[in-house]
């Protein structure tokens, strides 16, 4: 079974610019997580969606971040602009089972490295 | 509010031997607990989890054990190897209204030393 897919690995961009992460989730998973990760920390959620539509994004910063997933499958994260302390992974996970289920398995992509310089 | 932490951010234990991890949580509604290992320009990978019925369960050479009673999670592992030295996260998933969240905690380095 393939994994999450990210790209790219690796970005470097001055502040300021615009930047954007691709997602493709495992085929079939129901549930796409947005996860940014800041150097020696866990991961913290951006945002989740069911489907096409927004669960949570109650930890997006919604003045220079958006996200989309329009056709349910594969899904994007834009910063504009973006600022130094955006420097960390992002991580994007998917999981099978729908929102509200008792317990439900996360699975991680490789991640995308951003530099703010 | 919601807090989920480590004890040791550090952790070296010869190879062979058995390492514990600790971790701390502070959101007594929580009912579901994750170990997730963190390889170096990976993302995270689910190793065992835990529901918060439960005080102990067992994997392939892992285990993990809850209390409740002082709020603390343990991740055991049994004869380690050099490929299990990576970071590894506890995180607790809380529902809210239908909806789950995932909240990790800062993260142990483990180094298995030949």
């Amino acid at each position: 079974e393939a994994g999450v897919a990210q790209s790219p690995r690796y970005k470097i961009i001055e502040k300021r610019q615009s930047v954007a992460f691709w997602c493709n989730p495992i085929s079939g998973h129901a549930t796409l997580y947005w996860y940014q990760q800041i150097l020696g920390q866990g991961p913290k959620l951006l945002i989740q969606f069911q489907n096409n539509g927004v669960v949570d994004d109650s930890q997006l910063p919604k003045d220079r971040f958006s996200a989309e997933r329009l056709k349910g499958v594969d899904s994007t994260l834009k910063i504009q602009p973006a600022k130094l302390e955006d420097s960390a992974v992002y991580l994007c996970a998917s999981s099978p089972r729908l929102a509200g289920a008792r317990t439900d398995t996360q699975y991680f992509g490789p991640g995308t490295r951003l530099t703010v310089l | 509010g919601e807090s989920v932490g480590l004890h040791l951010p550090t952790l070296s234990v010869q190879e062979g031997d058995n390492s514990i991890i600790n971790c701390a949580y502070s959101n007594s509604a929580s009912d579901y607990f994750i170990w997730y290992k963190q390889e170096s320009g990976k993302g995270p990978q689910f190793i065992i989890d835990i529901r918060s019925n439960m005080d102990k369960r067992q994997g392939q050479r892992v285990t993990v054990l809850l209390n409740k009673t002082v709020k603390h999670l343990s991740l055991q592992i049994a004869a380690t190897q050099p490929g299990d030295s990576a970071v590894y996260f506890c995180a607790e998933k809380i529902s809210n209204f239908g909806n789950e969240k995932l909240t990790f905690g800062t993260g142990t380095r483990l180094t298995i030393i030949p």
